[in-house]
């Protein structure tokens, strides 16, 4: 059974940067046809859709983070991080590692997400 | 690109048929067959229901079921349950490798 768990820091400042990482157990992150994915949620709002990796390293970003975001994968950690810089309070979401299965929205796996905010 | 657009709340009583649609646009829900459902409970991380328009994964009820027609995506959940209240969410492929979320559709069983 494969199971994913984000972690890291909880708070932020302002202009800092966000760092997070999905451990992936149970299964090897280097799984054909697999692509591993975040998505986050503002408080109360919905879902966001942010980008995903293969585990070949390509990776594939939503538009309007793009300038700002990197995913990247480590096979040799079973692990995949996403890194946001230059974060405002507009960052502030549980954010959710997951895996698709097809690339097209097949998120049948998910991590229990893990709450990022952002705080002066 | 904006949004999917969702009813923000839908409602039914236990054993009815509740339909939740999803409105896109030609360049998204119209054109690509990548429509995908999720149910979201309260601090829960959502599941998938169905993906391309009308496919469940193994283990979803067959009470749960998609379709597509023109721009606008649907879910359709019979007898309902009162398990089955949750905010639902639907997905679209919108090109160039990007998704777009709906808002969410709040599902009372009354």
């Amino acid at each position: 059974q494969v199971q994913l768990q984000e972690s890291g820091p909880g708070l932020l400042k302002p202009s800092q940067t966000l760092s997070l990482t999905c451990t992936v157990s149970g299964g090897s992150i280097s799984s054909a046809g697999y692509y591993w994915t975040w998505i986050r949620q503002r408080p109360g709002k919905a879902l966001e859709w942010i980008g995903y990796i293969h585990y070949s390293g390509t990776s594939y970003y939503n538009p309007s983070l793009r300038s700002r975001m990197t995913i990247l994968v480590d096979t040799s950690m079973n692990q995949f991080s996403l890194r946001l810089t230059s974060v405002t309070d507009a960052d502030t979401a549980v954010y959710y590692c997951a895996r698709d299965r097809s690339g097209y929205s097949l998120v049948d796996n998910w991590g229990q997400g893990t709450l990022v905010t952002v705080s002066s | 690109q904006s949004a999917l657009t969702q009813p923000p709340s839908a409602s039914g009583s236990p054993g009815q048929s509740v339909t939740i649609s999803c409105t896109g646009t030609s360049g998204d829900v119209g054109r690509y067959d990548y429509v995908s459902w999720y149910q979201q409970r309260p601090d829960k991380a959502p599941k998938l229901l169905i993906y391309e328009v009308s496919q469940r994964p193994s283990g979803v009820p067959d009470r749960f079921s998609g379709s597509k027609s023109g721009n606008t995506a649907s879910l359709t959940v019979s007898g309902l349950q009162a398990d089955d209240e949750a905010e639902y969410y639907c997905t679209s492929y919108v090109g160039s490798i990007h998704f777009l979320f709906g808002g969410g559709t709040k599902l009372t069983v009354l």
